[in-house]
């Protein structure tokens, strides 16, 4: 079945340094949704690609879908302690059936 | 801004014992979610629902699992019995339900039902 992969599974960053978080899916995609999942808390949507080789930017952060469809990245400059959490990406397979299948994610914290 | 309900918010459980897990999504939202998330892990679906029927369900483990969504709002979600590897956040999300091939409609998580079986 698909697997999607991210790294690193774990990221310690000095406040204000940048961050990147890298997807890999074993097949294909039609679309890829990064979630945020806060400590205690759920997933919450961030963003959706759908173009091979997009990029979206939200304020600090940048989203990249790569040009095979295949892999994403997420960039977030200069960190703020609001960033803490874990950092999903989710894939969608265009096998006529439309499920998404969610990394393994990225944890993030912040050293002040 | 409206939200996924779910309850409860902890259950605790010995093993071979009964649970139900309830979750009321976003008004209008057809489509319904059931996804298990265990700790350091990312979500994995279970289920789901398009209105009352079941789109997917190819990772519930049918043996023990069950899922209903009987007027096409609410969903409870069993397991009997509980096992303890089935220890993990349980996940209810939802969207609107307009599926177009080729892509996914975001998900609105609620707030989990965190199980411990003992």
């Amino acid at each position: 079945g698909q697997q999607v992969m991210q790294i690193p599974q774990y990221q310690h960053v000095q406040e204000g340094e940048d961050f990147t978080t890298y997807c890999n899916s074993s097949t294909t995609l039609s679309n890829i949704q990064w979630y945020k999942q806060r400590p205690g808390g759920h997933p919450v949507f961030l963003i959706q690609l759908v173009k091979s080789g997009e990029v979206k930017k939200q304020k600090r952060l940048t989203f990249q879908f790569g040009e095979a469809k295949k892999n994403s990245s997420l960039h977030i400059t200069a960190t703020q302690t609001t960033d803490v959490g874990t950092y999903f990406c989710a894939g969608g397979a265009n096998f006529g059936n439309e499920k998404l299948t969610f990394g393994t994610g990225t944890r993030l914290t912040i050293i002040p | 801004e409206a939200e996924v309900a779910q309850s409860p918010r902890y259950k605790i459980t010995e093993k071979s014992q009964a649970v139900a897990f309830w979750c009321d999504p976003i008004s209008g939202h057809a489509t319904l979610y059931w996804y298990r998330q265990i700790l350091g892990q990312g979500p994995e679906l279970l289920v789901q629902f398009q209105d009352e029927s079941v789109v997917d369900d190819s990772q519930l483990p049918k043996d023990r699992f069950s899922a209903e969504r009987l007027k096409g709002v609410d969903s409870t979600l069993k397991i009997q019995p509980a096992e303890l590897g089935d220890s993990a956040m349980y996940l209810c999300a939802s969207s609107l339900g307009a599926i177009v091939r080729g892509t996914n409609e975001k998900l609105f998580f609620g707030s989990g039902t965190q199980l411990s079986v003992l």
